[in-house]
């Protein structure tokens, strides 16, 4: 069975510029979670989509970042305009259910450098 | 709203010996425990959980950790480390009826000869 898939896997961009990732999660999995990263730091959960409806969006900052799950299969988030603290990994992943014994499945993430 | 401690930032120990690494949460409400694991240039995994029923619960790979409830920890122990457990060790909680996971800080566990 395939994992979750990202890409890219590293990006360097200048601040005020945009950005945009891609996650394409386990098949058949209706939870798609992105998380943010940064270095010392525990993953923070940005946004979780069942299907292609948001389920939980409070921690992410909507001035400037965005995310879609057309189809409620792939995703992509994306950063407009970047700024210096925006440098993370940014991790997706992917789970069959919305409950706490459903495990969640993580892909490699991107690393994004932001300067 | 709930957080997780992992006061240790960094863990060394040499191969064949005893470690644990340590998890404190606060949650006023029934929690569900997890520790994930991150090898080098790879994702996060599930290492092991805790949702209900025995305390103590083990991993595949030899790694245990105990849901202490009075004490609000979830400690993650190996009687006998191997090299290839250098990792990062995320400790999580969930609380309520969804699945969103809150992490520690992580801890840096470095397995020597």
């Amino acid at each position: 069975e395939a994992g979750v898939a990202q890409s890219p896997r590293y990006k360097i961009i200048e601040k005020r510029q945009s950005v945009a990732f891609w996650c394409n999660p386990i098949s058949g999995h209706a939870t798609l979670y992105w998380y943010q990263q940064i270095l010392g730091q525990g993953p923070k959960l940005l946004i979780q989509f069942q299907n292609n409806g948001v389920v939980d969006d409070s921690q992410l900052p909507k001035d400037r970042f965005s995310a879609e799950r057309l189809k409620g299969v792939d995703s992509t988030l994306k950063i407009q305009p970047a700024k210096l603290e925006d440098s993370a990994v940014y991790l997706c992943a992917s789970s069959p259910g919305t409950g706490a014994g459903y495990e969640q499945y993580f892909g490699p993430g991107t690393r994004l450098t932001v300067t | 709203a709930q957080s997780v401690t992992q006061l240790d930032s960094q863990v060394p120990v040499f191969e064949e010996a005893p470690v644990e690494l340590r998890c404190n949460y606060s949650s006023s409400v029934s929690v569900y425990l997890f520790w994930y694991v991150q090898y080098p240039n790879q994702g996060l995994q599930l290492l092991l959980k805790y949702l209900s029923g025995s305390t103590l619960v083990e991993s595949i790979n030899g790694f245990e950790a105990e849901f202490n409830k009075s004490q609000t920890s979830f400690h993650l122990r190996k009687p006998s480390v191997h090299i290839s457990d250098t990792a990062e060790y995320f400790c999580a909680v969930v609380t309520g009826g969804g699945n969103k996971l809150t992490f520690g800080t992580g801890t840096q566990l470095k397995v020597e000869l």
